[in-house]
């Protein structure tokens, strides 16, 4: 069965640049949850779309912004990147919303140096 | 922020023993929760989405029961194998945001 497909997998960045991260939901999901773990964190909700639609915000700092496309992926643009933006970041699909669990990616690993 | 805890932290349990973990959440502007298992190396995978106060949900060896009002899940892992050895993650849904607990990590020893 099709899975949720991120990339890349891994990404390395100097500070202050910028870092587009993309999200690929499973096919019909309608809903993109965006999620970073820092090292030994539990996972922080970012951001989450509906039918392309913004649908919450969580901790996402305002040099982060992203959206979702009339195909239904997702992108994450990271700018003015900071040592503190290491960190796993997993995207989630769902069919619509909270009562539908959601299928998480494999991740992409950011390290900014 | 809203304070999802999850207790204990971690938990060392002898193969075929069942075990329990705890999940704390908000009692106010419930949607749903859900609860993941995640292994080391790989990504959360869901085991369960409970919404409606009272609900108890079973999987294999694997349950869970919802208490909306007061605001906690247990999760109950039967006769434990070595291959349940994972974190276990709830997260609480309100609106359309989701916030998970610090994770209660098992590891069952053969």
């Amino acid at each position: 069965a099709a899975g949720v497909i991120q990339s890349p997998r891994h990404l390395i960045k100097e500070k202050r640049e910028t870092a587009t991260l993309k999200c690929y939901p499973i096919p019909r999901h309608d809903t993109v949850y965006w999620y970073q773990q820092g090292p030994g964190q539990d996972p922080q909700f970012l951001i989450s779309f509906y039918e392309k639609m913004q649908s919450d915000k969580g901790s996402i700092p305002d040099r982060f912004s992203a959206q979702q496309f009339s195909d239904y992926h997702s992108e994450l643009n990271m700018s003015s990147l900071e040592l503190g933006d290491s960190a796993l970041y997993f995207c989630a699909s769902s069919l619509d919303g909270g009562y539908y669990e959601q299928y998480f990616g494999p991740g992409t690993r950011l390290t900014v140096t | 922020i809203l304070n999802v805890e999850q207790s204990p932290q971690s938990l060392h349990v002898q193969e075929g023993d069942s075990t329990n973990f705890t999940c704390s959440f908000p009692s106010s502007n419930f949607y749903a929760l859900h609860w993941y298992r995640w292994e080391t190396a790989k990504s959360p995978e869901a085991l369960f989405v409970m919404t409606l106060n009272g609900d108890e949900k079973k999987k294999g060896r694997i349950s869970a029961t919802l208490n909306t009002k007061e605001g906690y899940s247990y999760l109950y892992i039967k006769g434990s194998q070595p291959e349940d050895s994972a974190t276990y993650l709830c997260a609480f849904m309100t609106g359309n945001q989701f916030y998970f607990g610090t994770g209660t990590s098992l590891t069952v020893i053969p």
